[in-house]
């Protein structure tokens, strides 16, 4: 069966350090993987997704970055954190030749920028 | 036109009782609808999928017209357990490889002792 990991769990940050969240799937080949970022008492927003290694497309203009090392490898990064970036970060990943497109996500992780 | 658009309740009802959930979406070339529920301070887990002809799971009934765009979920005998946000997701434009869902904010069930 196919498992999604996400570490870590919580974080904390101060306003202008770096980030690296990461996100690995087991059990499957060649995954649709996506990042989200759900901030406080709002919808989950997706930040980008990506089709293949090194293939990654943005969909919301931030100072965030994402990057596809390996086939089920997904890493989310910044250089320099602002307070709006807190929020809980979600990574999914879907089944490329799944015709219904159901995404399954993993535990999640809370960030906190003070 | 928010893309999905769901009443964020809360609602509030007693074990036991039947509850019904509703959803719009926006765009007429959307393929697949889903149910999710979110419990708090987690993520999100796939509930159901929606189909054409509508569909039930035990308890839970989804149901879509999409002369409407319209989508429901019925919970019937509400258990203390079913407490949660139920977000009503929907597939973006032809499908193709990039497979990208909207998610409604969701709506925040409360099952009352």
């Amino acid at each position: 069966s196919q498992t999604i990991h996400q570490w870590p769990a919580t974080l904390v940050q101060p306003v202008g350090s770096p980030l690296s969240l990461e996100c690995t799937v087991e059990g499957t080949s060649n995954p649709n993987l996506y990042w989200y970022r759900q901030a406080a008492g709002r919808g989950l927003q997706l930040l980008f997704y990506s089709v293949g290694i090194g293939q990654i497309s943005s969909e919301v203009p931030q100072n965030l970055s994402a990057s596809r090392p390996q086939d089920r490898q997904f890493i989310l990064s910044s250089k320099k954190l602002l307070l709006s970036d807190s929020g809980f970060y979600l990574c999914a990943w879907t089944a490329r030749d799944r015709v219904s497109y159901e995404q399954y996500f993993g535990p999640g992780t809370r960030l906190t920028v003070t | 036109r928010k893309e999905v658009e769901q009443d964020p309740g809360p609602f509030n009802v007693p074990e036991g009782a039947t509850v019904a959930f509703n959803c719009t979406y926006s765009n007429s070339a959307s393929q697949s609808f889903f149910w999710y529920r979110q419990d708090c301070r987690k993520e999100p887990k796939l509930l159901m999928s929606v189909y054409s002809s509508g569909n039930e799971d035990g308890r839970f009934t989804a149901q879509l017209n999409r002369a409407s765009q319209y989508i429901s979920l019925l919970i019937r005998d509400s258990k203390l357990s079913d407490s949660a946000t139920y977000l009503c997701v929907v597939n973006w434009g032809y499908g193709g490889a990039t497979n990208k869902l909207i998610f409604g904010t969701g709506t925040l069930l409360a099952v009352q002792p």
